[in-house]
């Protein structure tokens, strides 16, 4: 079974712009969470979806926006971008809902100039 | 608010000993789930083991074992016969067992594992 695919691996974007990182989870995987890893703030939860709806949020600003479509694929928007959004972000896929045992990405590094 | 502290910036072992990776923790939360995380240098976090907080044993899985000690909020990873691949950080975490799902981490333990 293939595992979870983020693309695209490495992305470079200046400040001011906007950014859309997609991930494909595993294979009859129905949530959807995004992590950003950072070396100041560690490994930060964003968001996860399941059935295409928001089911939890962490504290990030609403630059921070994402969603999932039918067949579970899901994208990660951030838009305004700053210099510290630069980071790894981590797409993890899970069959359930709020589930400890998540199966993660290779992730993107995002680096804002 | 949930919080998880792991003290050791960075840790060695020699291969086939076994070596304790320290968590604390400290939550509000009744009932809240405990787990452990492992990432190698390839990036990919890689789910090692849980623990929920009414579980009555220790959980096990293979060479990974989580002493929860629930009156000194700790869940510490044992890690049996070291290996040369368990050159990783690893990062202990937490969430609740049920409602809003927002899982805390910590900001991991360096592991190197000298032949």
């Amino acid at each position: 079974k293939a595992g979870v695919t983020q693309t695209p691996r490495y992305l470079i974007k200046t400040r001011g712009q906007q950014v859309t990182l997609s991930c494909s989870p595993i294979s009859g995987h129905r949530s959807v969470s995004w992590y950003q890893q950072t070396p100041g703030q560690g490994l930060q939860f964003l968001f996860e979806y399941f059935s295409e709806t928001q089911r939890n949020k962490g504290n990030f600003p609403g630059r921070f926006s994402g969603r999932q479509f039918s067949n579970s694929r899901s994208e990660m928007n951030v838009s305004t971008l700053e210099l510290g959004d630069s980071a790894l972000y981590l797409c993890a896929s899970s069959t359930d809902l709020s589930s400890y045992e998540q199966y993660f990405g290779p992730g993107t590094r995002l680096t804002v100039t | 608010a949930q919080k998880i502290t792991q003290t050791q910036p960075g840790m060695f072992v020699q291969e086939k000993e076994a070596v304790t990776l320290d968590c604390t923790y400290d939550t509000s939360d009744p009932s809240y789930g405990l787990f452990w995380y492992k990432q190698p240098s390839s990036g990919e976090m890689i789910f090692l083991i849980y623990q929920g907080s009414y579980d009555q044993q220790n959980a096990t899985e293979g060479r990974y074992s989580l002493n929860f000690q629930k009156a000194r909020k700790s869940a510490n990873l044992v890690i049996s016969a070291s290996q040369l691949g368990d050159s990783a950080m690893y990062f202990c975490a937490m969430g609740p067992s049920g409602g809003s799902y927002i899982p805390t981490f910590g900001r991991g333990t360096s592991l190197i594992v000298h032949p």
